[in-house]
């Protein structure tokens, strides 16, 4: 069972405009989100994350939105730049001490000069 | 601080053939974790270290599979038995304190043909 989901595989938008990608997920158990980014060749690298106690977080250009109530959460990109294009995946922990992450399948996006 | 490093980058072994992946961690981190990626899908956990202690295991880590972390310093993964559905990224991550923003290696790309 898919207990994080991105729902949309792919992503694109202009150098300068916001990018927002989604995710949502299944299981209240979760206490913390986060997000990694991927580019090709090279492992994920741990973006910006946030509790389930809060409701943003923002860290310069990335901010992330987690709404409970609807189980989703967002991670909004202000101001886009090439240097961006990359797979954004979500992870998600299970409060109780598990050192587990459950990844989405991950958002391609291309920031287009 | 070389980052996470694993070797071999890619491997093509035969069906039915060992296979065994090596990881080294950042020196001073403690926790080190392997994950598994295939195609579509994001990294889904497979153990977890903390030292030489082996305190977590997945469910997808059947009995062809064993990992090790011999003196809590670098990690294997041994793979017994290799089938097509073993063709995945593995990855291998660590950190310092807890699961909290793990920094992953680039992999070990394993094709099983």
């Amino acid at each position: 069972d898919q207990q994080v989901k991105q729902n949309s595989p792919s992503l694109s938008v202009q150098e300068g405009r916001i990018s927002i990608l989604n995710c949502d997920y299944t299981n209240s158990m979760f206490d913390y989100f986060l997000w990694y980014k991927k580019y090709p060749a090279e492992g994920p690298t741990f973006l910006i994350s946030i509790s389930s106690i809060k409701d943003k977080n923002e860290d310069g250009r990335f901010t992330v939105f987690l709404n409970k109530s609807a189980k989703h959460l967002s991670l909004h990109i202000v101001p886009s730049q090439p240097g961006d294009s990359a797979v954004y995946f979500c992870a998600a922990r299970v409060q109780g001490g598990s050192e587990k992450l459950v990844f989405g399948k991950g958002t391609k996006l291309t920031v287009n000069p | 601080d070389t980052g996470v490093s694993q070797n071999p980058r890619h491997k093509i072994t035969k069906r039915g053939q060992n296979v065994t992946f090596r990881c080294d961690p950042i020196s001073e981190h403690n926790r080190l974790y392997w994950y598994r990626q295939t195609l579509g899908q994001g990294p889904e956990f497979l153990t977890y270290f903390q030292n030489e202690a082996q305190l977590e295991k997945s469910r997808l880590l059947s009995d062809r599979f064993s990992a090790e972390r011999p003196k809590g310093s670098f990690s294997t993964l041994e793979i017994q038995r290799t089938e097509q559905g073993d063709s995945a990224m593995y990855l291998c991550a660590s950190s310092l304190r807890s699961w909290y923003g793990y920094t992953f290696g680039s992999g070990t790309r394993l094709t099983v043909v």
